[in-house]
């Protein structure tokens, strides 16, 4: 299985609403990865997990909230988002956590998120 | 910051026409360079992985260079398909995380049958 799943396919959510992200892959990797991509720009980087601890958390702000329950599954909490919020949200995953250069990352098709 | 530029923005070709694109990238500290396709509704996949100066790697029509001196890398397709069509990525890691990777703001490829 070389598959990087993602759902919900699509979200929309108030600006009082608490929601929740979901990724998963099979393949035994040890990093994983959230990214954010607003349309017509490229994929951002937000948090990464090594070994399911939080290695970079690229000055997210407190609402986005990530969580690695086990090596397999990364969770992106949200609450309070704002409209300026909607965006694609991707998971990635790759094998070694960050000391090879050549540490291909295998993403989801993502979340579509908007907020009202 | 890692200042990593495309050329050029967009791309419209023909079907059976030959297209190279552009990743420009700071040479000094130079780590890893990665490509990736994306093409709409779909994952980004990763094409190649490049460390090497002089480095060419090839998978099917689609092949790329590397110029770590100058800072360089060209994807090449050869005989474009419409199936081709999709986003070009490239993107080079930060030297302090390797696994931190800075994307160029892409090459969006349409290729017309």
């Amino acid at each position: 299985d070389t598959e990087v799943t993602q759902t919900p396919k699509h979200l929309v959510m108030g600006m009082t609403n608490k929601k929740s992200l979901k990724c998963e892959q099979h393949m035994g990797h040890r990093a994983m990865y959230w990214y954010k991509q607003k349309a017509k720009k490229p994929p951002e980087l937000m948090f990464v997990y090594s070994y399911e601890k939080l290695s970079i958390n690229e000055s997210v702000p407190s609402r986005f909230s990530p969580e690695c329950p086990n090596s397999s599954l990364l969770n992106l909490h949200l609450h309070a988002l704002q409209p300026e919020d909607s965006a694609l949200y991707l998971c990635a995953s790759s094998q070694d956590p960050g000391l090879a250069p050549n540490n291909e990352q295998f993403f989801g098709p993502g979340t579509r998120l908007t907020v009202l | 910051i890692l200042n990593v530029e495309q050329s050029p923005q967009s791309l419209h070709v023909q079907e059976g026409d030959s297209t190279n694109f552009t990743c420009s990238f700071p040479s000094s500290n130079f780590y890893a360079l990665h490509w990736y396709r994306w093409e709409t509704a779909k994952s980004p996949e990763a094409l190649f992985v490049m460390t090497l100066n002089g480095d060419e790697k090839k998978k099917g029509r689609i092949s790329a260079t590397l110029n770590t001196k100058e800072g360089y890398s060209y994807l090449y397709i050869k005989g474009s398909q419409p199936e081709d069509s999709a986003t070009y990525l490239c993107a080079p890691p930060t030297m302090e995380y390797g696994n931190k990777l800075v994307f160029g703001a892409g090459t969006i490829l349409r290729v017309k049958s």
